[in-house]
């Protein structure tokens, strides 16, 4: 079946980076995404890889192992503002988002 | 631009009764989907559609329908409301055939959080 992985919580410090890791086992691929989601909110989108590497915006960057069926998203000068679940995605070859369970991100003062 | 528009943002049913959630957007997108998302959890797919006309059932296709009749619109019916079905329900929209960022990016509605009596 298809699945990503990704951990259920992590727990960083305001200010620290913070890296949230996702494997995946899909039919076909087409890139992975990353969205956050604030409690009581819809997902937003963050970043993409379609090529392995890194890709940053900002205090956020995405990077993705092909070969390894690996990503992760870095998340850099934590803001409390941060604080929210984050999701990785894959498109397959069915057009269809498969989604982790989330990762919930506590950010500590 | 509105995006993604959702209807009703807040709705209580009793059990047996039956309502359609509204997705409509403006992107010209062709895909559209419906995901449910239990407390603490992930999004699961409900139905999706590849364009006007075609749809398909995604990983929880019980007790829902839809249709896609034009490319901005794609309800979703509750036939006969159950207490399982209490949830937040979420629209998406994204573009289908086009490679890069617009491949993978999601747009979503603000969500329906439905209470089922």
């Amino acid at each position: 079946g298809q699945s990503l992985e990704q951990p259920s919580e992590v727990t960083a410090v305001e200010g620290a980076i913070v890296q949230i890791n996702c494997t995946y086992q899909t039919s076909g691929f087409y890139g992975l995404s990353w969205y956050q989601q604030h409690d009581g909110g819809a997902p937003t989108f963050l970043s993409y890889n379609a090529l392995d590497g890194l890709e940053e915006t900002g205090r956020f960057s995405s990077f993705l192992s092909r070969s390894d069926s690996y990503g992760y998203l870095l998340l850099q000068e934590l803001q409390m503002k941060d604080s929210a679940s984050y999701f990785c995605a894959v498109r397959d070859s069915n057009y269809q988002l498969i989604w982790g369970a989330g990762t919930k991100l506590i950010i500590k003062p | 631009n509105a995006g993604v528009t959702q209807t009703p943002k807040f709705q209580v049913l009793k059990t047996g009764q039956s309502m359609t959630l509204q997705c409509a957007q403006d992107m010209n997108h062709e895909y559209m989907s419906w995901y449910r998302q239990d407390p603490g959890m992930g999004l699961r797919l409900i139905h999706y559609s590849v364009g006007a006309g075609i749809t398909d059932q995604g990983e929880v296709p019980n007790g829902y329908n839809v249709s896609r009749s034009t490319t901005e619109d794609f309800p979703l019916r509750l036939l006969s409301a159950a207490p399982s079905q209490t949830s937040v329900y979420f629209c998406a929209s994204s573009y289908s055939f086009t490679f890069g960022r617009g491949y993978t990016e999601a747009f979503f509605g603000q969500g329906t959080r439905l209470t089922v009596v």
